[in-house]
């Protein structure tokens, strides 16, 4: 079974610039998650998406942010226009649907993103 | 919001010796404690969780313990080996009903190194 694949796996881009990461879940998991680790700190919750639903997105930082999930399959974090804080791991992790028994989440490997 | 705070940050231990990483959590309400193993490389992998009806989970060398109590939660591994060096996280998350567990708060990490 493949697990969750990130792209790209490093990103260097310049203040300003637009960056657009991807996440492909495991086949057949509802729920799509977004997380980010700045600066070797906590991994913090960005959103939650439940098939082409967002969920919660009560953790993304601020509106220069858009996470999408078209059809319910992969999903695109978008960062337009990037900011040196943006720096940081962003993580995807998926999970199957509760009611069927799926609670454990598996994460990607993260995309490292620099701003510079 | 939830608050979970890790400690050690770093610990260094022989092959063979124990390792203890503890956790305090601030919201009561939480009810289920993962930990994740991050290697170099590659995403946070779930190594062992607990849920808030139960105070001890064992699984071959690595225990977890919970004091709802006093809102602790420790990771214990025994007869460390040098694979066992990574980054260990670990988080807290709630869940009511059929709502995922996915939404987790993090603790800041510890990097156990286990030496030859």
């Amino acid at each position: 079974e493949a697990g969750v694949t990130q792209f790209p796996s490093h990103s260097v881009i310049e203040k300003g610039q637009t960056v657009t990461l991807r996440c492909d879940p495991i086949s057949g998991h509802d729920n799509l998650y977004w997380y980010r680790r700045v600066m070797g700190k906590e991994i913090k919750f960005l959103l939650h998406f439940v098939k082409e639903s967002k969920q919660d997105e009560s953790g993304m930082p601020n509106n220069r942010f858009l996470a999408e999930r078209t059809g319910g399959t992969y999903s695109t974090l978008k960062v337009q226009p990037a900011e040196l804080e943006d720096s940081g791991v962003y993580f995807c992790a998926s999970s199957q649907d509760q009611r069927q028994g799926g609670s454990r989440l598996f994460f990607g490997s993260g995309t490292q993103l620099s701003v510079l | 919001g939830e608050n979970v705070e890790q400690h050690p940050s770093t610990l260094s231990v022989q092959e063979g010796d124990s390792a203890v990483i503890k956790c305090t959590y601030s919201d009561s309400a939480s009810n289920y404690f993962p930990w994740y193993k991050q290697e170099l490389g590659k995403g946070p992998q779930l190594i062992i969780d607990i849920r808030s009806n139960v105070g001890e989970k064992k699984d071959q060398r690595i225990a977890v313990t919970l004091n709802k109590t006093a809102k602790h939660f420790s990771l214990h591994i025994t007869e460390t080996q040098p694979e066992d060096s990574a980054v260990y996280f670990c988080a807290a998350g709630f869940n009511a009903g059929g709502t995922s567990y996915g939404k987790l708060t993090f603790g800041q990490g510890t990097i156990l190194t286990v030496h030859p």
